[in-house]
């Protein structure tokens, strides 16, 4: 199993410009998480996911949008970069709710 | 919701000796409480996790307690070694619930 991968590692957008952040996992996982983590800090959860087909918001998702087609593939999309959303992205998934959550490597994104 | 409270944020110990991380979590439903360990460039990874049916769960070095009745559980660590020093995040959640709840983090730096 590959687990939970993402793609790209490195991303640097200029201010304004949308892109999508890949998320897949192979693990037939029905829960999915979109996480940003900021310099000495925790991990704020963006979106979220209980199945395909239905998506609901974290803490912070403004500017952030995800869809949910497919069990494997839970990409998450920014609609126009800003500086604020220079981060590190991570998804992760889990069986159930109750259940070790499973993370991926990680996307840094850098918005100039 | 559930909040978790993780202290101390930063914690230094001499190699050798012992690590306690705590965490309160404010939700009575939560019947699961996974930890992760961070380390520099990579995602979170599960290293322990404790159900709320037991009190206290060890995997050699590493050791977790829960206090139900107060709400709280804390990660141990005997005998740090260098490759300890990690970022560490204790969690919550519940089998209904549909994401879990991350604390803040706490930095271990072993000290040679």
């Amino acid at each position: 199993n590959a687990g939970v991968t993402q793609t790209p590692k490195f991303q640097v957008l200029k201010t304004g410009q949308s892109m999508t952040l890949q998320c897949a996992q192979d693990m037939n996982h029905e829960y999915m998480s979109w996480y940003r983590q900021d310099p000495g800090m925790g991990l704020r959860l963006i979106h979220y996911s209980v199945g395909a087909g239905i998506t609901d918001q974290g803490e912070v998702p403004n500017g952030y949008n995800v869809s949910r087609s497919t069990t494997e593939d839970f990409p998450l999309r920014l609609l126009s970069a800003a500086p604020s959303q220079t981060s590190v992205y991570f998804c992760a998934s889990s069986y159930s709710g109750d259940s070790s959550g499973y993370f991926g490597p990680g996307t840094r994104l850098t918005v100039t | 919701g559930e909040n978790v409270e993780q202290h101390p944020s930063t914690l230094s110990v001499q190699e050798g000796d012992s690590a306690v991380i705590k965490c309160t979590y404010s939700d009575s439903a939560s019947n699961y409480f996974p930890w992760y360990k961070q380390e520099l460039g990579k995602g979170p990874q599960l290293i322990i996790d404790i159900r709320s049916n037991v009190g206290e769960k060890k995997d050699q070095r590493i050791a977790v307690t829960l206090n139900k009745t107060a709400k709280h559980f804390s990660l141990h660590i005997t005998e740090t070694q260098p490759e300890d020093s990690a970022v560490y995040f204790c969690a919550a959640t519940y089998s209904s619930a549909s994401k879990i709840i991350f604390g803040s983090g706490t930095r271990l730096s072993i000290r040679p």
